[in-house]
C-alpha cells in the first residue's frame, strides 16, 4: 500500500519563484527521504529527515517534517528551469533482517519551472 | 559517484517468455532493491535483498523472482512474461545503516514492453 501521497499532482511557476511540494503519510516512520526525477531517467536522491527532525536544509532545498501531522514539504526557492522534474517523498521503515530502509514512494508532483 | 547499472534500457519481448533484468552496483553495498513504475502508481516495490543470496518479498512480488548470487548483482526475472507487467524498471542500492537513514541509489531504468 502506497503510503506517501504528494500534493499538488502537478504545478508550473515562472523561474526565480518558489515551489512548495507537499507530502501526507499514513503510518509512525523511521525517516523520510525526497527523491527527484527528470524524464526517463532514474530517481536521484535530495534529502533526508529523520522522525526526530523537523527542519533541514540543503542548498536551495528546504523540507519540513510534521509527525504529528504526518506530514513534510519541500520548498525549492529561486528555481530554475533546470528545476523541471518530478519529485516524490519516500516513507522509510528499517529492514529489521539486515539493515537499512524499504522506501514507499508516493506517486509523485510533477513541476514544470518555466522561463 | 555511486554507480547502479542497468543491463538494457529499452527491451521488448513476448507474453510468455522468461525474462531477466539484470543490475549491478559499484559501491559495495549491501541492500539492493527492484521497484516498478507505472502512471498514477508511483514506485512500487517487487523484491529486495540485504545480502547475497538472502532475498524478501516486497509489496508485489507476483509473478517475480529474484537472484542474488553476487554482492554486486542483482537479477529479476520474470517466470512467462505478461502484457500487464509491461512497465518501468528501476533497480537501486544502499547501504544498511543500521538504524539510521540510508538514501538508495537507483540506476536509470528498463523500459520493458511485453508484446
Amino acid at each position: 500500500s502506497q503510503q506517501g501521497e504528494e500534493d499538488p499532482q502537478a504545478l508550473s511557476i515562472q523561474e526565480g519563484e518558489n515551489a512548495t511540494m507537499n507530502c501526507s503519510y499514513k503510518t509512525s516512520i523511521n525517516n523520510l527521504q525526497w527523491y527527484r526525477q527528470n524524464s526517463g531517467r532514474g530517481l536521484v536522491h535530495l534529502i533526508l529527515i529523520r522522525s526526530n527532525e523537523r527542519e533541514k536544509h540543503s542548498g536551495r532545498l528546504r523540507v519540513t517534517l510534521d509527525t504529528s501531522k504526518k506530514s513534510s514539504s519541500l520548498l525549492i526557492t529561486a528555481s530554475r528551469a533546470a528545476d523541471t522534474a518530478s519529485y516524490f517523498c519516500a516513507t522509510a521503515l528499517l529492514i529489521l533482517t539486515g539493515g537499512g530502509n524499504k522506501l514507499t514512494f508516493g506517486t509523485g508532483t510533477q513541476l514544470k519551472v518555466e522561463l | 559517484d555511486v554507480k547502479v547499472t542497468q543491463s538494457s534500457r529499452y527491451l521488448v519481448k513476448r507474453t510468455g517468455e522468461k525474462v531477466f533484468l539484470e543490475c549491478v552496483q559499484d559501491m559495495d553495498h549491501e541492500n539492493m532493491f527492484w521497484y516498478r513504475q507505472d502512471p498514477g502508481l508511483g514506485l512500487r516495490l517487487i523484491y529486495f535483498s540485504y545480502d547475497v543470496k538472502m532475498k524478501e518479498k516486497g509489496d508485489i512480488p507476483e509473478g517475480y523472482s529474484v537472484s542474488r548470487e553476487k554482492k554486486e548483482r542483482f537479477s529479476l526475472i520474470l517466470e512467462s512474461a505478461s502484457t500487464n507487467q509491461t512497465s518501468m524498471y528501476l533497480c537501486a542500492s544502499s547501504h544498511r545503516g543500521l538504524r539510521r537513514g540510508q538514501p538508495q541509489h537507483f540506476g536509470d531504468g528498463t523500459r520493458l514492453s511485453i508484446l
